[in-house]
Parts: C-alpha cells; sequence; structure tokens
C-alpha cells in the first residue's frame, strides 16, 4: 500500500499570511494527488485534483503542485474561513490511502 | 445542483450488520463511480471502497475487505454499504463521495454529510 504522510502536522497562522503544506508518497503517483479541507463537525470539501488543478468554484488563493512522491498546497491571503484541516490524497493505486492531515488554525 | 445524503447509520452491537445508503440527485448517478469514506471519532479521513458507474467493478480497503460490500441501484439513484461482522474499530462517520469523471480518473468532487456508526456493546 502507498503511505502517505503530511508535514507539518499542524500550524499556526495569521490572517493574510501565505501557508503551504507538504505531502509525501511512499512511492510514485505521477498527478494522482488530490487536496480535501475540513472544517470541524462538517464533511469534507474538495479542493484540488491531478495535485494542481482546482476543483469548480475553489478560489485560486488555493495551489498545490508536485508529482512523483512530492505534493505541496498553498493557501495565500489566509482569511478567517480558511482555518480548517487539510487532507492529501492519492487515488493513483488501491487501496487508495489519505494523508494524516494538517490542521491550520488561528495564531 | 449535486446532492448526496447518506442514511442507515446508528449503534449497532459488534458482530451485527448494517447497511447504509446514499441518495444522489443533481446529476446522472448511473455515469459516475462513487466511494464510501470514513472518519473514526477526532481522527483522520479512510477511505473504505469504490464502485464504477455500473457497479461492474469494486474495490476495498483492506480492513473492511471480505466484511463489507458496496453495491448500488442505478434504478434508485442509490449507493450502498453493506457492513456485516462490525467491529469496535468500525465506528466512524461513513461519507458517500462521488467520482468527477474528468478523464476516467477516480479522485472525488462532492461529498454527503456522512452518516454516524457506533459499534459498541
Amino acid at each position: 500500500d502507498i503511505q502517505m504522510t503530511q508535514s507539518p502536522s499542524s500550524l499556526s497562522a495569521s490572517v493574510g499570511d501565505t501557508v503551504t503544506i507538504t505531502c509525501r508518497a511512499s512511492q510514485g503517483i505521477s498527478t494522482y494527488l488530490a487536496w480535501f479541507q475540513q472544517k470541524p463537525g462538517k464533511a469534507p470539501k474538495s479542493l484540488i485534483y491531478s495535485a494542481s488543478s482546482l476543483q469548480s468554484g475553489v478560489p485560486s488563493k488555493f495551489s498545490g503542485s508536485g508529482s512523483g512522491t512530492d505534493f505541496t498546497l498553498t493557501i495565500s491571503s489566509l482569511q478567517p474561513e480558511d482555518f480548517a484541516t487539510y487532507y492529501c490524497q492519492q487515488y493513483n493505486s488501491y487501496p487508495f490511502t489519505f494523508g494524516p492531515g494538517t490542521k491550520v488554525d488561528i495564531k | 445542483q449535486v446532492q448526496l445524503v447518506e442514511s442507515g447509520g446508528g449503534v449497532v452491537q459488534p458482530g451485527r450488520s448494517l447497511r447504509l445508503s446514499c441518495a444522489a440527485s443533481g446529476f446522472t448517478f448511473s455515469s459516475y463511480g462513487m466511494h464510501w469514506v470514513r472518519q473514526a471519532p477526532a481522527k483522520g479521513l479512510e477511505w473504505v471502497a469504490i464502485v464504477s458507474y455500473d457497479g461492474n467493478n469494486k474495490n476495498y480497503a483492506d480492513s473492511v475487505k471480505g466484511r463489507f460490500t458496496i453495491s448500488r441501484d442505478n434504478s434508485k439513484n442509490t449507493l450502498y454499504l453493506q457492513m456485516n461482522t462490525l467491529r469496535i474499530e468500525d465506528t466512524a462517520m461513513y461519507y458517500c463521495a462521488k467520482i468527477s469523471g474528468r478523464d476516467g480518473d477516480n479522485e472525488i468532487d462532492y461529498w454527503g454529510q456522512g452518516t454516524l456508526v457506533t459499534v459498541s456493546s
């Protein structure tokens, strides 16, 4: 199975900051990588697919990059509604696996 | 707009069975594959299973293989998850999720709100 890791596990940031979250796969997954945002008590929301493509309706402040084993999610100009937990997921091969999540909270 | 509404969750004893449903609307259900994803209390997301648009192809996480069965009824626009021989560790919020269908890839674009399954004696 492909193991996904994320770093950091949590971070504190201020409104207006730009943050970057890293996701690493234990083996190459090309660009079969998605990012999701989840707020407490809510269902996840899809942000990015194919490592760098925005889902419909997702603002361009979210951006993704990477291929192979190393990926990043960058959130620019953090706003209060962006404080949440972010997960990566590989869908290159079964079983599909998620990273453990990165919690972004307010400094 | 796309709507996915899960139901069927509840409290069940270890070893018993439960069937979850996910009613889909706002898109042509029979054209898209679907996932189940779960989340144990205060834990991360765990992928559970996937079914193709026609129900002919399925895959499962190792943790549920042989105990859970994903299926669909395209005439009813409904996805199912039959869960047998439930364990304490199956306690979680269960989400159904739609595959985007772009380029034949399996990424998720929409999620339901989830249904809670609690396995407890």
